[in-house]
This record gives structure tokens, C-alpha cells and sequence, in this order.
């Protein structure tokens, strides 16, 4: 099983600042990573396909980058309403898996 | 736009059954691969299983194989899953999502809608 680790579990982040949050896959899954939003009491939404793709109707201020083993989910000048928790998804081999999640706390 | 209502959750006692429904509106159903994945509450997400477009294959977690079983029906725009012999750990809420491009479950592909999900606790 591909063992997916985010950098970190939690982060407090100030408006307007921008956030990195890191995803390691345990093994090469090329650029079969995605990311999901989920804020409090909501489904995942879908952010980011294949590592660096965007998604129609998501905010331009996020972006993805990364291939192999290492990548990143970038929010660049955060808004409040970006207060979630951040989850990466590989599908490159079954099962799928996803991170542990980085929960963003708007400070 | 992409309707998925999941329904069925409930509290129930270990080793009791359960059916999960999804149904599906706002997109051709019969397309697409769907599956189903968990979050315990207050924990990350866990693919449970999925199936191809028209019922040829299926796919389990270690952690259900045996004991859950997903289907379809296309004419209803529906999606089911069938748990037998629940235990706690399944408690979870479970959403119903739907494959970005692929009618096949297990091809490389994304998740690119959810359910609002339902909640499953199973406790004596």
C-alpha cells in the first residue's frame, strides 16, 4: 500500500499569506496525485488533478506541483474562507490512498 | 450539475447488516466508475470500493473484502452497498463519489464529485 504523509497536521496561517502544504508518497506514483478541500461538515472537494492540473471553477490562488514521490499544494494569498482541511490522493496503485490531512486554521 | 444523495445510515448493533443507496443526477450514470470511501469521524478518508460503469468489475479495501459488496443499477441511477457483519470500526460516514473519466473502477482517475455522505455507527 502507498503510504501517503503530509507535512504537517495542522497550520495557522494569517490572510493574505500563502501556504505550502508538502504531500510524500512512499513510493514513485508519477503524477497520479490529487488534492481535496474539506471544510467543516462538508464533503471533499476536488482541488488539483494530476499533481499541477486545475479544476474548473476553483479559485485561481490555488495550484499543485510535484511528480514522483514529492509534491505540493501551494494557496497563494490566503482568504478566510479557504479555513479547511487539505487531503492528497494517489491513484496511481490500488488501493487508493490518501494523506493523513493538514488542517488550515485562519489566524 | 452533479447530484449525488446518499441514504441509508442509521445506528446499528455489530454484526447486524446495512444497505447504502446513491443516487446519482446531473450526469450520464451509466458512464462513469463510482465508489464509495469513508471518514470516520473526526479521522481522514479511506477508499472503501468501486465499480465499473456497467456492473463487470468491483474492487474492496482489505479492510471490507468479504463482508461488503457494492452494486449498481443503471436504470435507477443508483448506486448500493451492501455491509454484512458490521463491526465499530466501521463506524464512518460514507460518501458516494464519482470517477472524473473513467468507466472502469480501477484505472488512474480522480474523484471529482461527492455525496453529502451519510453516517454509519455501529455500536451495541
Amino acid at each position: 500500500e502507498i503510504v501517503l504523509t503530509q507535512s504537517s497536521d495542522f497550520q495557522s496561517v494569517t490572510p493574505k499569506e500563502k501556504v505550502t502544504i508538502t504531500c510524500r508518497a512512499s513510493q514513485n506514483i508519477g503524477l497520479s496525485l490529487h488534492w481535496y478541500q474539506q471544510k467543516p461538515d462538508q464533503s471533499p472537494k476536488l482541488l488539483i488533478k494530476y499533481a499541477s492540473q486545475s479544476v474548473s471553477g476553483v479559485p485561481s490562488r490555488f495550484s499543485g506541483s510535484g511528480s514522483g514521490t514529492d509534491f505540493t499544494l501551494t494557496i497563494n494569498s490566503l482568504e478566510a474562507e479557504d479555513a479547511a482541511t487539505y487531503y492528497c490522493h494517489q491513484s496511481s496503485t490500488l488501493p487508493w490512498t490518501f494523506g493523513q490531512g493538514t488542517k488550515v486554521e485562519i489566524k | 450539475e452533479v447530484q449525488l444523495v446518499e441514504s441509508g445510515g442509521v445506528l446499528v448493533q455489530p454484526g447486524r447488516s446495512l444497505r447504502l443507496s446513491c443516487t446519482a443526477s446531473g450526469f450520464t450514470f451509466d458512464d462513469y466508475a463510482m465508489h464509495w470511501v469513508r471518514q470516520a469521524p473526526g479521522k481522514g478518508l479511506e477508499w472503501v470500493s468501486g465499480i465499473s460503469s456497467k456492473s463487470g468489475s468491483v474492487g474492496y479495501a482489505d479492510s471490507v473484502k468479504g463482508r461488503f459488496t457494492i452494486s449498481r443499477d443503471n436504470a435507477k441511477n443508483s448506486l448500493y452497498l451492501q455491509m454484512n457483519s458490521l463491526k465499530a470500526e466501521d463506524t464512518a460516514f460514507y460518501y458516494c463519489t464519482k470517477r472524473g473519466n473513467s468507466p472502469e473502477w480501477l484505472l488512474d482517475d480522480y474523484f471529482d464529485s461527492w455525496g453529502q455522505g451519510t453516517l454509519v455507527t455501529v455500536s451495541s
